[in-house]
């Protein structure tokens, strides 16, 4: 099974409003983590949020909050307010607890803004 | 500025050549991770190391080696260049404590490899 599946190949959103993107996960684990990376055209992979399993609220970060729905076990993005620099491609990661530490990534959401 | 570098940022070489990329992970980070991404097959994971040994292996190929060195600086070899070997290779970096979920990988900027 795949450890991260993101459904959603490709997303329009109109500037100035919010957007979410779709991040399930597998794992048996009690304690993981979760992340968003953000890769624009330009190619670089810039890190964007971190939910813990335990963490009890949503995190956010600026403009990015993650929807952790753990019993449903998914940890969406959202990003408020869209801009047009938010256009890019958008990978959803997890890493299990337990020793070796392995980070598995999912195949990214293409996200388009919209003027 | 994720503190993460790889050098070159371009590589152009021709099939059957061997080429050498390097990474330099951010200042106090132990653990360093390459990837590769091709058009087609997304984000693949090559091989991890952590302070010098090498700690976990993904879809490395045999023609493929890295390793890191005592100053924690990591290089990819790829040898036996093909065209399908023609992609972004990434490093990543982080903390690398075993266990700890929140350790984040922050990457380079990537080196872009074109195999002609």
């Amino acid at each position: 099974a795949q450890k991260i599946t993101q459904t959603q190949p490709g997303m329009f959103v109109q500037e100035k409003e919010a957007v979410t993107l779709d991040c399930t996960y597998d794992t048996s684990d009690q304690s993981y983590g979760l992340f968003w990376y953000k890769q624009p055209s330009s190619g670089e992979m810039i890190f964007l949020i971190y939910q813990g399993s335990y963490d009890e609220q949503n995190a956010t970060e600026g403009r990015y909050s993650l929807n952790f729905q753990k019993a449903r076990k998914s940890a969406n993005l959202v990003i408020s307010a869209s801009q047009l620099g938010d256009s890019a491609m958008y990978f959803c990661a997890m890493r299990e607890g337990r020793a070796g530490n392995q980070f598995y990534f999912g195949t990214g959401t293409s996200l388009t803004v919209i003027p | 500025d994720s503190g993460v570098t790889q050098t070159p940022k371009h590589l152009i070489t021709a099939t059957g050549q061997r080429v050498t990329l390097r990474c330099s992970p951010r200042s106090g980070d132990l653990s360093v991770y390459w990837y590769q991404q091709s058009l087609d097959q997304g984000l693949q994971f090559l091989i991890q190391y952590y302070n010098g040994e090498e700690r976990a292996k993904g879809n490395i190929l045999e023609r493929f080696s890295a390793q890191q060195f005592p100053d924690l600086h990591s290089e990819l070899n790829l040898s036996s260049l093909e065209l399908g070997d023609s992609a972004l290779y990434f490093c990543a970096s982080s903390v690398g404590t075993s266990g700890r979920v929140a350790d984040t990988q922050y990457f380079g900027p990537g080196t872009r490899l074109t195999v002609l």
